[in-house]
């Protein structure tokens, strides 16, 4: 049956600041991580991905960050607009398994006050 | 990026009747294509894995006689969530991934937009 409702940790920002959401993932073994941003009612939408031979990718107004040393990954939105409330769910996965199955963070939420 | 689209977006439907969910991937052909549900706040769980021409991986605590799971082809598969009662009510997601377009492929999963199922 339907689970107990869990509060996801939110973050809130100004508009036109900068957003930094974290995630701790827990495969050593990982080595491509991808962001997801899902809005209300939607699915998941590919936002950046980073392999692990990397410690820093940019997108347009989006960075994601690497520490493999502590097994944790950033998001950094800069400029952030009304648009980018949503909640954001970092995902792992070992490509060398073939199976290209993800293992997803519990999920942030990010609201953003205009 | 790719685009998987879901049909149908919602649906109502009474206890005791099956429903079929279809997942297609658009302008590209997937190897694998994966089912999930999501509860309110709560992140996507995996159902099953399903690799075209095969038979699904479930996880572990999926039924796989009440979610049926078809993937006919590179770039259709079904979930037909059978016999639908109330606890059955969710968000169901699938993705697609092992992307081939034009000999390149790709390890992202990129998802589909959803049904809402809704069980009376």
């Amino acid at each position: 049956g339907e689970s107990v409702g869990l509060h996801l940790p939110t973050l809130s920002v100004q508009e036109g600041d900068n957003s930094i959401i974290n995630c701790a993932y827990s495969n050593s073994a990982s080595d491509y991580f991808i962001w997801y941003k899902q809005e209300s009612g939607k699915g998941p939408q590919f936002i950046i991905d980073i392999r692990s031979n990397m410690d820093k990718r940019q997108g347009q107004r989006v960075t994601v960050l690497l520490n493999k040393t502590v097994k944790h990954l950033s998001l950094q939105i800069a400029a952030t607009q009304p648009g980018d409330s949503a909640v954001y769910f970092c995902a792992e996965t070992y490509s060398g398994a073939g199976s290209y199955q993800l293992t997803f963070g519990k999920g942030t939420k990010l609201s953003v006050i205009p | 990026g790719a685009v998987v689209s879901q049909h149908p977006s919602w649906v109502i439907c009474k206890s005791g009747t099956s429903v079929k969910i279809e997942c297609r991937s658009l302008d590209f052909q997937a190897t694998t294509m994966f089912w999930y549900r999501q509860f309110p706040k709560q992140s996507l769980m995996l159902m099953a894995t399903s690799n075209e021409g095969s038979k699904a991986t479930y996880e572990q605590g999926v039924e796989k006689d009440k979610f049926l799971i078809n993937h006919a082809s590179l770039t259709l598969s079904t979930l037909t969530v059978t016999s639908a009662h109330p606890e059955d009510s969710s968000f169901y997601i699938c993705s697609a991934g092992g992307l081939t377009s034009g000999g390149a492929s790709t390890d992202t999963q990129y998802f589909g937009p959803g049904t809402r199922l809704t069980v009376l």
